[in-house]
């Protein structure tokens, strides 16, 4: 079955250390995003690539990197300097054609105490 | 400056009568327009779309209206279900800007049996 994957389905960190969420995607998608949703709030954007080997940032990328070696893949990690990284992230993915919907994976919660 | 709003934040329909979810937007440069579902801990769904050459579109119990001249768009359930309740979001992509999304906050919607 094609989808997106995102390992692991929850994440516990210490305060301080970076931490690496993975998303693969087998529907041959041009483009990959990260999104973050906080309680009660809708999806604001972190990064985004269109082709591999580039990326761009999103609204709230301060504090978080990715990369995109593979057209599968694009890891995100959350870095020591994102100041409230506790949250539930969701990769998608999509075509680059003209009104074309994202597909989204079942999310990261990511617990950083 | 929250270019997508979803002003309520939840609704309760009772079991097969019709649930009506609204989201306005300011940005004139959007022109095409989604909504997705979402379950708790799970990815949002691709549900609906439109152009902005439409005014109507519908797919089954669904219906998606736009209203260009107000910046207006809304979802139209009917009859509602209670595997319907979830919460709705609604989403717009600027012109030209492929699946470039920007996302209200969400609706919750409760259908009650």
């Amino acid at each position: 079955d094609g989808g997106i994957t995102q390992s692991p389905k929850y994440l516990f960190r210490k305060e301080g250390q970076n931490v690496t969420l993975s998303c693969e995607q087998n529907l041959n998608h041009d483009a990959m995003y990260w999104y973050r949703q906080d309680p009660g709030q809708g999806l604001r954007l972190i990064y985004y690539s269109q082709i591999v080997n580039d990326f761009q940032k999103g609204d709230i990328a301060e504090g978080y990197s990715v990369s995109r070696e593979k057209k599968e893949s694009f890891p995100l990690t959350v870095t020591s300097a994102q100041k409230n990284p506790t949250a539930f992230y969701l990769c998608a993915s999509g075509f680059t054609s003209y009104n074309s919907p994202l597909h989204f994976g079942n999310g990261t919660r990511l617990t950083v105490t | 400056d929250q270019q997508v709003k979803q002003n309520s934040p939840s609704l309760s329909v009772q079991e097969g009568r019709i649930s009506i979810l609204n989201c306005d937007y300011t940005n004139s440069m959007f022109d095409y327009f989604l909504w997705y579902k979402k379950y708790p801990a799970e990815g949002p769904t691709f549900l609906i779309s439109i152009s902005s050459i439409k005014d109507k579109n519908e797919d089954g119990r669904f219906t998606v209206f736009l209203n260009k001249s107000a910046k207006h768009l809304s979802l139209h359930i009917v009859p509602s279900q209670p595997g319907d309740s979830a919460v709705y979001f609604c989403a717009a992509s600027p012109n030209g800007a492929g699946n470039m999304l920007t996302f209200g906050g969400g609706t919750r919607l409760m259908v009650k049996p």
